[in-house]
């Protein structure tokens, strides 16, 4: 049964930063991981998806990586703002429509 | 597009009643996906249909808990008899071809008392 486990569980750091979320899955055979935002009470955003054939998708100030033989990823934010405080969640797909197996979430603060 | 709909938003019921959620997902998508979400478990996967056909029903944690397809544009779950600890936020979430990004809706934040 595939587990994934997104580290830290919580991080809070001064605006500006770079940061790096980190998501690691047990079963090395996935379609695709998604990374996602979710902000208080509110539904999931997806920031990015990487198919198993890439190595990393980029969108604005966010970089995913996936190293899918090592079964990792990370997600970069780059020079961090207050309204990226969300909580990021990871989740990867093991098949074309199978649904996503997802992580706890790392909660991020970013501080003014 | 107005994106996957879900209502209620908010349900708030007594233990043994009946709840139903509903879900209409985005048009021309033909995966549609259930989760749950608590604080102890995270989200979870219940069940999905691809082209209104239930393909995978085993996060389903009982058989208190059913769900439907009856069209392309519709989508029910259903928990009869409820429980307090089925309280949670359940989504649902939609997809098309390759690569199957989904796409979630609000979710429907179910208390049962």
């Amino acid at each position: 049964k595939q587990e994934v486990t997104q580290i830290p569980a919580a991080l809070s750091v001064p605006e500006g930063e770079n940061l790096v979320l980190n998501c690691s899955f047990t079963d090395s055979a996935i379609y695709n991981l998604q990374w996602f935002r979710q902000d208080p009470g509110k539904g999931l955003t997806s920031l990015l998806l990487i198919q198993s054939s890439q190595r990393e998708q980029t969108s604005g100030r966010l970089n995913a990586s996936l190293d899918k033989s090592s079964g990792r990823s990370t997600l970069y934010i780059a020079a961090s703002q207050p309204g990226d405080s969300a909580t990021y969640l990871c989740a990867v797909s093991g098949g074309g429509a199978d649904g996503l197996t997802f992580g706890k979430g790392t909660h991020l603060i970013i501080q003014p | 597009d107005a994106g996957v709909i879900q209502s209620p938003r908010h349900e708030v019921t007594e233990m043994g009643q009946e709840v139903t959620l509903r879900c209409k997902p985005i048009s021309g998508h033909n995966s549609l996906f259930w989760y749950r979400q608590t604080m102890m478990r995270g989200l979870e996967l219940l069940i999905y249909f691809n082209n209104n056909v239930p393909i995978d029903d085993s996060g389903m944690p009982e058989d208190r808990f059913s769900a439907k397809m009856p069209n392309a544009s519709f989508s029910t779950l259903k928990i009869q008899p409820s429980e307090p600890r089925d309280s949670a936020v359940y989504f649902c979430a939609s997809s098309v071809g390759t690569p199957h990004l989904e796409f979630f809706g609000p979710g429907t934040r179910l208390t049962v008392l």
